[in-house]
């Protein structure tokens, strides 16, 4: 059975600092995800990695992909408030009856304060 | 472009009543449909999937159940509602096993 684990689960930064938030999954996988959630709100995708060794970046945000280590990252650069919500990864299933369906992780709360 | 659309956004309801939550998709055809609930500060749990009309997969067995009566509509239902029925639901759609899932608004249910 497929698990994905994240960690921290509650963050909390100053603006302007760094940080990485982690997302470890216990078996081989095709792809992982990366998506957004703003309070009481849906799901906004931000990443898909695909291969080992992918990094993506867009704005402050940027993710790798380490197939070998079943590890991704999701580091924050110089952060700001409007980064506040919750982030969710989610790696692809490849096997059986959830085959190629998304298991997700619990989600890290990231809080930006000033 | 293709839109989503959930409904109702938000649903309080008794113990042991029904349930009918509908979502269709706009602007694509034969997307892969999903079903999820976000409980109260945990992550999302995969309920139900479909890859075609009338094709659906159970993630986890519950009182509730899901249906696909056209290539763009999937219905989540219950008989009887219970406490632990309650959550944030989330329909999704995607172009094919292993593409990024769009997410619609999501439903709030509340039993009581």
């Amino acid at each position: 059975e497929l698990k994905v684990e994240q960690n921290p689960l509650f963050l909390s930064m100053q603006e302007g600092k760094n940080y990485t938030i982690y997302c470890n999954y216990s078996t081989t996988s095709d792809r992982l995800y990366w998506y957004r959630q703003d309070p009481g709100k849906s799901l906004e995708s931000l990443f898909v990695l695909l291969s080992n060794g992918a990094v993506k970046q867009e704005g402050r945000l940027m993710a790798s992909l380490d197939t070998k280590a079943r590890l991704s990252t999701l580091h924050i650069t110089a952060a700001v408030h409007d980064l506040s919500a919750t982030y969710f990864c989610a790696v692809s299933s490849n096997y059986g009856g959830s085959q190629g369906n998304l298991i997700f992780g619990k989600g890290t709360k990231l809080s930006v304060k000033p | 472009s293709q839109t989503i659309h959930q409904w109702p956004a938000t649903l309080v309801q008794p113990v042991g009543s029904p349930l009918s939550l509908e979502c269709t998709v706009e602007g694509t055809s034969n997307p892969n449909l999903y079903w999820y609930r976000q409980a109260a500060g945990r992550g999302l749990q995969l309920l139900f999937y479909s890859v075609g009309i009338g094709q659906i997969s159970s993630e986890v067995p519950q009182n509730l159940s899901a249906s696909r009566p056209q290539d763009r509509q999937f219905i989540l239902s219950s008989k009887k509602l219970l406490l632990s029925d309650s959550g944030f639901y989330l329909c999704a759609w995607s172009v094919a096993t292993n593409s990024p899932l769009h997410f619609g608004n999501g439903t709030r249910l509340t039993v009581t």
